[in-house]
């Protein structure tokens, strides 16, 4: 049974360009919640998905959005890319009908580095 | 913004002696939950305790949760070289996501 899957596992980009990271849920599970985990941080709540739609975001500013499939995988997408968002970003995935707050199960994580 | 705060921020340990790291938090939980995470890689799942719930064990890991001192510790007994890791507390309430501290880095030498 395949865990969570992320793709790339690395990416180097510049400033102002996109990128869409990829995510594809434990199996069964139907919720798709993205991190951003900076250097020596925790991870930081970005968006979760569920039924294709954004259920609940965090404070990130709109130049990062998302999407889910009808197959509960999930795409990140973050355009006009700052320095500042170099970091590790993390997808977990979750069971039906569990709350926001009950286990994530996490991918390894696509590491992005902005020049 | 990072509700829990894991103390202290690095800790290290003989292998075979234990390990403790404590987590403090500032608002009303439903659970608190610990993970792991290896050199930059995913969040490992380790346990999840209740807020009804004071003690939990899962093989070497023991937690603790105070919800009068808004705190929590992890025990890890008889520490081994592949424990070495960031640990982290996750603290969920209702429907709103997980929050999580800065983690804790733990290095056992062996």
């Amino acid at each position: 049974d395949a865990g969570v899957t992320q793709s790339p596992t690395h990416l180097i980009k510049t400033r102002g360009q996109q990128v869409t990271l990829r995510c594809s849920p434990k199996s069964g599970h139907d919720t798709v919640s993205w991190y951003q985990q900076a250097l020596g941080q925790g991870p930081q709540f970005i968006f979760q998905y569920y039924e294709e739609e954004e259920r609940q975001r965090g404070n990130f500013p709109d130049r990062f959005s998302g999407h889910q499939f009808p197959n509960y995988s999930s795409e990140l997408n973050v355009n006009a890319l700052l320095l500042g968002d170099s970091a590790l970003y993390l997808c977990a995935s979750s069971p039906p009908q569990t709350g926001q707050q009950e286990t994530q199960y996490f991918g390894p994580g696509t590491r992005l580095l902005v020049l | 913004s990072q509700q829990g705060e894991e103390d202290p921020q690095a800790l290290s340990i003989q292998e075979g002696e234990n390990a403790t790291m404590n987590c403090s938090y500032k608002t009303s939980i439903n659970n608190l939950q610990w993970y792991r995470q290896n050199s930059g890689r995913g969040l490992v799942h380790l346990i999840l305790i209740r807020s009804n719930e004071r003690e939990k064990h899962s093989g070497r890991l023991r937690v603790t949760l105070d919800t009068s001192k808004k705190s929590s510790s992890l025990l890890i007994t008889a520490s081994r070289a592949a424990d070495t890791a960031s640990y982290f507390c996750a603290t969920g309430l209702g429907n709103t996501p997980l929050v999580f501290g800065k983690g804790t880095r733990l290095s056992v030498i062996a």
